[in-house]
């Protein structure tokens, strides 16, 4: 079956370094992108990885490793607007498709 | 103006009524999709179409259709309500971009009784 795993939530105070792990099984893959919710609202785009590597947005960095089908999503100096669910989602076919995971929860306590 | 845009904002109903869902966008995107999302289940692709006549069915299409009138405005229907389709109902767009960075709308929050 197809499958995206990544923790349910995580906590930490603010300016600290949080990752979240994404692992994944689908029947194909073009590209892990990661997005943005917070709470009640629309989910965002944060960065995607088509290739193996570091990919750097400011705060925020996304890796990816095809052979070990895995990725994580980086959050640096943490905010407290940083506190959201965060999504790994794979583009599985040639059509763009995404499949997401489930979600992270990330809580920033002062 | 929002890019994206989705109406109703919030729908109650009961159930075995029939429900439009309507969404539109600005961005002169080819492809838009609709999801739905549960509490603790992600976004699950319902439908999604690259344009006007085209038109696929995506993870959980069962009790659902949609239409694609022009290229700005696509909409979902629920032919007959039932309380397992009380979600959260976002639209999304997508421009033919190699980040594959997908736009979404404010959402569309429904509740069946």
């Amino acid at each position: 079956g197809q499958s995206l795993e990544q923790p349910s939530e995580v906590t930490a105070v603010e300016g600290a370094i949080v990752q979240i792990n994404c692992t994944y099984q689908t029947s194909g893959f073009y590209g892990l992108s990661w997005y943005q919710q917070h709470d009640g609202g629309a989910p965002t785009f944060l960065s995607y990885n088509a290739l193996d590597g570091l990919e750097e947005t400011g705060r925020f960095s996304s890796f990816l490793s095809r052979s070990d089908s895995y990725g994580y999503l980086l959050l640096q100096e943490l905010q407290m607007k940083d506190s959201a669910s965060y999504f790994c989602a794979v583009r599985d076919d040639s059509w763009g498709k995404l499949q997401f995971g489930a979600g992270t929860q990330v809580v920033v306590t002062p | 103006d929002a890019d994206v845009t989705q109406t109703p904002r919030n729908r109650i109903t009961k159930t075995g009524k029939r429900i439009m869902l309507e969404c539109s966008q600005t961005k002169g995107h080819d492809r838009m999709y609709w999801y739905r999302q549960d509490p603790g289940l992600g976004l699950r692709l319902i439908y999604y179409s690259f344009d006007v006549k085209d038109i696929n069915k995506g993870e959980i299409s069962d009790g659902y259709s949609v239409s694609r009138q022009a290229q700005a405005k696509f909409s979902l229907s629920l032919e007959s309500a039932i309380p397992n389709q009380t979600a959260l109902y976002f639209c999304a767009t997508r421009g033919g971009t190699s980040t594959d960075t997908q736009y979404f709308g404010p959402g569309t929050r429904l509740t069946v009784l």
